[in-house]
């Protein structure tokens, strides 16, 4: 069984300021990690997604994240965010092998102000 | 290429009724998930179908709960009776058989149990 923990329920920053969004995950098989962002009454929208190879992803709207194997970690960040990435983000797991549901965590509210 | 479709995108029902919610999976997905977000936290799956067959409905409360993808292709998910803890947000998600296993999301269906 996978768990994902997304450590920060609330990340307040202001606009055009750095900004990292932290998951922690647990699992005994290999994983492929995932980063969603979620607009209010909207669905979930890729951002990034880690697959193998390079452990540091690019995704949409400058996003990026670095995989840590030995942390088992996979920390969001963007150098500059702006007002419309205000948004509820979350990690989430899937593993390696079979066509499986995703494992997601609680979330993190990203809220950035003028 | 449309993405998942869903509807209602909204319902408000009284406890004890029943209520169903459809999704129509990405043209050639064979694999097709129902989640369950509840306010303030992350999705959960309740099942997942693989064609018209059953992969996992671990956590799917099969006292009220039930699904069905007839033909393989669209998919209904139904509550009868609802109860107040029932209120939330029901993602439909596909998955193609090829590569690796990224989900696209529907706009999803806000359930309010009064």
């Amino acid at each position: 069984a996978q768990s994902v923990t997304q450590l920060d329920s609330q990340v307040p920053v202001f606009e055009e300021a750095p900004v990292e969004l932290r998951c922690n995950y647990s699992s005994s098989v290999s994983v492929y990690l995932f980063w969603y962002v979620q607009y209010p009454n909207q669905g979930l929208q890729l951002l990034l997604k880690y697959l193998s190879g390079s452990t540091l992803v690019k995704g949409i709207n400058g996003f990026e994240a670095e995989f840590n194997k030995s942390q088992t970690s996979f920390h969001l960040r963007k150098p500059s965010v702006h007002i419309s990435d205000t948004a509820e983000y979350f990690c989430a797991v899937t593993p390696y092998t079979g066509r499986r549901a995703l494992t997601f965590g609680s979330g993190t509210r990203l809220q950035v102000q003028p | 290429e449309a993405g998942v479709a869903q509807s209602p995108r909204y319902k408000i029902i009284e406890k004890r009724q029943s209520v169903a919610f459809w999704c129509n999976p990405i043209s050639g997905h064979a694999t097709l998930y129902w989640y369950q977000q509840i306010l303030g936290q992350g999705p959960k799956l309740l099942i997942q179908f693989q064609n018209n067959g059953v992969v996992d409905d671990s956590q799917l409360p099969k006292d009220r709960f039930s699904a069905e993808r007839l033909k393989g292709v669209d998919s209904t998910l139904k509550i009868q009776p609802a109860k107040l803890e029932d209120s939330a947000v029901y993602l439909c998600a596909s998955s193609s058989d090829r590569g690796n296993n990224e989900q696209f999301f529907g706009p999803g269906t806000r359930l309010t149990v009064l």
